[in-house]
Order: structure tokens, then C-alpha cells, then sequence
């Protein structure tokens, strides 16, 4: 089965001040996904990532997804305390054939604490 | 328009009695899935529905486990006998259509479960 490795496991930074989480698979990404959680609350969809050497920015947060497609950073520039949350990066398994089943796997999360 | 929703947003069982929760999809999404968020296990899949095909319940952790969704909309997941080991946030989300090619899923705010 496909895994997910994230890292940081948690992040404290200053406001301002830039930061980055990776996520890395051991199989080759098919379809890599970027969601940010509030305690309490639901996955909201940041990004999603298909293709090698993509990158996808919104406001002040860019992922890109690496030449092999096996590995993923989240990248947030100026980081507000809005910026606060757990991040997840999730993933479709596929077969052999490159096709998709839906279901994702996710990693454990990164923790990111902002402060003012 | 309306996102997923969730009910009940909480509930607190005794162990043994039986639960039961529902998610409304987003209008319109064919594939529908139920994820379990605990600590120590991160977010796990648990059942995928796709349209009118059998659903895939690879995700199930025991045959006390069970969900239906009737009229390709609405989805119940039923825990029989709870134990506390049940207890974490069961999550819904819904994607218009999946299998085929990546899309995204959107996510409910959850059901917090506590066993007691």
C-alpha cells in the first residue's frame, strides 16, 4: 500500500516568517492533494497536484510536486496566524495501469502553530 | 452552494450500544466516502460509494461496521456494539465523480465519536 510521510510532525514559527512541509511517498504519486484542518472541523481543499515538476499556487501558499512524482512540499510565504492548522497531503493509489481508485491515504499531518 | 454536511456534529454512546451517522454529499457528486480520524492512526479510509456500483469496503476495521447510501445520495454508517476504541471524528466526503481520473473530494466537518 501506498505511505505518506510528512514532515515536520509540527512547526511553531513567527509570523512572517516563511516555512515549508514536505510529503513523500513510496510509490510514484498519481494524484497528490494539499488539505488544511482546523481543530475540529473538516479537510479544507488547498491544492492538488498530478503532473511531475507541477506547481500550483493560492494567495501566499505554492505546492509542487517533484520530476518523480514521489515527493511534495507546501510552501507558505509571510505566514499569518490564519495560516494555523494541521496539513495533510493525501494520495489515490493506482494499479499497475496508472488508474485511480478514488480513496485516499493520507499522511499524519503536520502541525503548524503561527505566532503573533 | 451548500457543502457537506454531517450528523450529528457530536455524540457521546455507552459501550455496546449501536450508532448511527449520517452525511448529506454535495448535490450533483456520485462518489462518496467515509474516513476515521483517531489519534495515533491519522485519517483512515474506511467505505467508498461510486454511483450504483458495489461499494468498496476495504476500509472497514470489523463486521460491526457497516454503511448504506440510499438514492445515490444520502450515506448512514452504522457501528454496531460500539467499544471505545470506536471513539475518534468519523469523516464524510463526497466528489463528483471518481475511478476514472483524479478529482478532488470535499470533506464534511465530521461527527465527533466518544465512547464511553
Amino acid at each position: 500500500s501506498q505511505e505518506l510521510e510528512q514532515s515536520p510532525q509540527s512547526l511553531i514559527v513567527q509570523e512572517g516568517k516563511n516555512l515549508t512541509i514536505n510529503c513523500t511517498s513510496s510509490k510514484t504519486l498519481y494524484g497528490l492533494y494539499w488539505y488544511k484542518q482546523k481543530y475540529g472541523e473538516g479537510l479544507i481543499f488547498l491544492m492538488m497536484l498530478q503532473k511531475g515538476g507541477e506547481e500550483k499556487s493560492h494567495e501566499k501558499i505554492t505546492a509542487k510536486l517533484d520530476e518523480k512524482k514521489q515527493q511534495s512540499s507546501l510552501h507558505i510565504t509571510a505566514s499569518q496566524p490564519s495560516h494555523a492548522g494541521i496539513y495533510l497531503c493525501g494520495a489515490e493509489p493506482t494499479d499497475a495501469g496508472g488508474t485511480s481508485y478514488g480513496k485516499l491515504t493520507f499522511g499524519q499531518g503536520t502541525i503548524l502553530t503561527v505566532h503573533p | 452552494g451548500a457543502g457537506v454536511s454531517q450528523s450529528p456534529s457530536n455524540k457521546v454512546t455507552e459501550k455496546g450500544k449501536d450508532v448511527e451517522l449520517r452525511c448529506d454529499p454535495i448535490s450533483g457528486h456520485t462518489a462518496l466516502y467515509w474516513y476515521r480520524q483517531s489519534l495515533g492512526q491519522g485519517l483512515e479510509f474506511l467505505i467508498y460509494f461510486q454511483g450504483n456500483s458495489a461499494p468498496d469496503k476495504s476500509g472497514l476495521p470489523s463486521d460491526r461496521f457497516s454503511a448504506e447510501r440510499t438514492g445515490g445520495s444520502v450515506s448512514t454508517l452504522t457501528i454496531q456494539r460500539t467499544q471505545q476504541e470506536d471513539s475518534a471524528v468519523y469523516l464524510c466526503a463526497s466528489s463528483p465523480f471518481s475511478g476514472t481520473d483524479t478529482d478532488t473530494q470535499y470533506f464534511g466537518p465530521g461527527t465527533r465519536l466518544t465512547v464511553l
